[in-house]
């Protein structure tokens, strides 16, 4: 079946515009997840959905970072007044992760966006 | 929270050679560790995953250990070939009623030599 797909793959932002970068997860998956991935580095965590409910965003590097899944499926990691650390590459996970009889652990990773802030 | 380190930073290895690459956790609450492949300007691909309630699991070629008790697993991979050449990933997730996200370790580069 169609995997996690994300939209832009590619996004070149001048400082201080405002970006929305899209995830579709896999049909079914209730967890979301986004993660930041600096070059180099692993990913690093942003936020998490279980459904469309947002259960944690520790991760957020601050206030102009903001994500929602309102209906439960695809989710939009939007940045604000972007600036150059905030270059990176976004990646979206999503995960089966029913907590009845059987759970799944497994993230499923989109491809990402590429963010480059000038 | 939950730290995660990852060693060797770099791996050279011949091709049909064994490469392993290890790592530690911090929280005796995770109970989930995968291992991802990632190939220059792709996505991660998870390649093998071990559950705290089993001690190895093997896929072909690739096999994982975990102990629990010193909080290190690591990824064993087996006659190895040009095509394993690429940044492998550890993570853990936290246990029932911790965070759910993954927590990385660095990465490991590994190049297979023909």
């Amino acid at each position: 079946g169609a995997g996690v797909s994300q939209s832009p793959r590619y996004k070149v932002a001048k400082r201080g515009q405002d970006v929305a970068l899209r995830c579709d997860p896999i049909s079914g998956h209730v967890s979301l997840f986004w993660y930041q991935q600096a070059l180099g580095q692993g990913p690093e965590f942003l936020t998490y959905f279980q459904n469309e409910a947002q259960l944690d965003k520790s991760g957020l590097p601050s206030d102009r970072f903001f994500a929602e899944r309102p209906e439960g499926s695809v989710s939009t990691l939007k940045i604000q007044r972007t600036q150059q650390e905030d270059s990176a590459v976004y990646l979206c996970a999503s995960s089966l992760e029913v907590t009845l009889a059987s759970t799944s652990y497994e993230q499923y990773f989109g491809p990402g966006t590429r963010l480059t802030v000038t | 929270g939950e730290n995660v380190e990852q060693h060797p930073s770099t791996l050279s290895v011949q091709e049909g050679d064994s490469a392993v690459i290890k790592c530690t956790y911090s929280d005796s609450a995770s109970n989930y560790f995968p291992w991802y492949k990632q190939e220059l300007g792709k996505r991660p691909q998870l390649i093998i995953d071990i559950r705290s309630n089993v001690g190895e699991k093997k896929d072909q070629r690739i096999a994982v250990t975990l102990n629990k008790t010193a909080k290190h697993f690591s990824l064993h991979i087996t006659e190895t070939q040009p095509e394993d050449s690429a940044v492998y990933f550890c993570a853990a997730r936290g246990g029932l009623g911790s965070a759910r996200q993954l927590t990385f370790g660095s990465g490991t580069q590994l190049t297979v030599l023909p």
